[in-house]
């Protein structure tokens, strides 16, 4: 079945301690993206990736890592966490950024 | 910079009403891409439809309809007979072409539908 997955699906974590949330995709596509999602903003896209080792920010990178060292994987780091960074993250692929993608089941993060 | 805008942050229609939501979009690039999408209050993101910049034919897929307008940036969504399971938040997006490195894709910030009885 294809599917973007993303692990884990809930997080509650205190600010500064490190996290990765892990994205796995089994569509050998070419785009990788992650976005947040906060009310009234909509998604926002945090970083993207064309393939592998080529990353660039999107809107909002700032607090957020990422990395591309194989095609199916691209976790999403955070390095010091803090609150404002309390958010729903949703993974996503495609065969580039102008095709259909395919979303993660999202990741709700809190940071306390 | 491109921009999406879905000035309706929320609309409410009773079950059968037709409704529209609207999407604006702003880019410099003539070949681009637009794209809407569906999050049911479960939460997943579902993809619904895709156009590029050279199609302006307007498309239909059972009770879901689009109207894509060049001339006013506009690539409208509209539900005929609208049903309860119509509930949920719709995004219209937007991606320019790649040009050698990869374009961002911007969304809108969603319009909530409530559909009731």
């Amino acid at each position: 079945e294809a599917q973007v997955t993303q692990n884990p699906r809930y997080l509650i974590t205190v600010t500064g301690k490190k996290l990765t949330v892990t994205c796995s995709q089994n569509m050998n596509h070419e785009y990788m993206s992650w976005y947040r999602q906060d009310p009234g903003l909509g998604l926002r896209q945090i970083y993207y990736s064309m393939n592998v080792e080529v990353t660039d920010k999107g809107d909002v990178p700032e607090g957020y890592k990422v990395s591309r060292k194989e095609k199916r994987n691209f976790p999403l780091i955070l390095e010091s966490p803090s609150p404002n960074q309390t958010s729903l993250y949703f993974c996503a692929s495609s065969f580039t950024e102008q095709h259909e993608a395919f979303f993660g089941q999202g990741t709700r993060l809190t940071v306390v | 910079a491109q921009k999406v805008t879905q000035a309706q942050t929320e609309i409410s229609v009773v079950e059968k009403e037709d409704v529209t939501l609207d999407c604006v979009y702003e880019t410099r690039d003539t070949t681009y891409y637009l794209f809407w999408y569906k999050q049911p209050p479960s939460g997943e993101l579902v993809f619904l439809i895709r156009r590029n910049s050279f199609d302006e034919q307007n498309e239909i897929s059972g009770r879901y309809s689009w109207n894509f307008q060049k001339s006013t940036s506009s690539f409208n969504f509209t539900i005929t007979a609208s049903q309860v399971v119509d509930s949920a938040v719709y995004f219209c997006a937007l991606s320019e072409r790649n040009t050698g490195t990869a374009s961002k894709l911007t969304f809108g910030t969603g319009t909530r539908l409530q559909v009731t009885l």
